[in-house]
């Protein structure tokens, strides 16, 4: 079964609003998370990566106040796109650090 | 800038037949090399992964092929089967800690077409 769940699979919002994407690890705790976008047709690139209890490290070229990102638990890490716009429709995809190298389902967003 | 380059973009192949994609890096940091396949609309899955210390690694239908002089890697599917028709991405990392397993850098991707 799913070992990393992601919430929601899908979203559409309007311009400007923000969204929440959610990444539980079902069965194990992670103290890591590797949050990744892919854009249609492309490749996945690492945008973040979040830690519990501490603050996420970001990836050359993401904005860390536009991408907010939560490791609160051990269980949960959460990406917030904050004043979304239409380039920021994609594919988040989260990754728990270990080497089982889980990944999510996915979050399509559209942003319309 | 991608530090791993995968090729072909796309291939069709024959049910039966085998299908072969390359990859190659220049980070000589990169420790583990792992192959992941994706669905449309999923997130990817691991099928198979290697590290510098040995050439070959077979696991079913899957073999990957390793050459540290060169900087390559490549991916075999023997067999290939219709439901192997995915994107298939190779992937690069450096391992320091449990908690970088999994910190990738990924090749651009390959469409894998097998045809009945």
């Amino acid at each position: 079964g799913a070992v990393v769940s992601q919430h929601p699979s899908w979203v559409i919002c309007k311009s400007g609003t923000s969204v929440k994407i959610e990444c539980r690890s079902l069965d194990f705790q992670a103290t890591t998370m590797f949050w990744y976008r892919q854009f249609p047709k492309q490749s996945l690139m690492l945008m973040a990566t979040s830690n519990e209890g501490s603050k996420a490290t970001y990836e050359q070229g993401v904005e860390k106040d536009k991408f907010l990102i939560n490791h609160a638990s051990l269980t949960l890490s959460t990406l917030t796109v904050t004043s979304a716009h239409p380039e920021d429709s994609s594919f988040y995809i989260c990754s728990p650090a270990g080497e089982t190298q889980y990944f999510g389902p996915g979050t399509r967003l559209l942003v319309l | 800038q991608q530090q791993v380059k995968q090729s072909p973009q796309s291939l069709i192949v024959q049910k039966g037949g085998i299908s072969i994609i390359n990859c190659a890096y220049e980070n000589t940091a990169f420790d583990y090399f792992p192959w992941y396949q994706q669905f449309p609309g999923k997130g990817p899955a691991l099928l198979i992964a290697i590290r510098p210390d040995v050439s070959e690694k077979k696991e079913g239908r899957f073999t990957i092929s390793f050459n540290k002089s060169a900087k390559q890697f490549s991916l075999h599917i023997m067999d290939s089967q219709p439901g192997d028709s995915a994107t298939y991405f190779c992937a690069a990392s450096v391992i320091e800690t449990t908690d970088s397993w999994g910190k990738l850098q990924f090749g651009a991707g390959t469409q894998v077409v097998v045809t009945p």
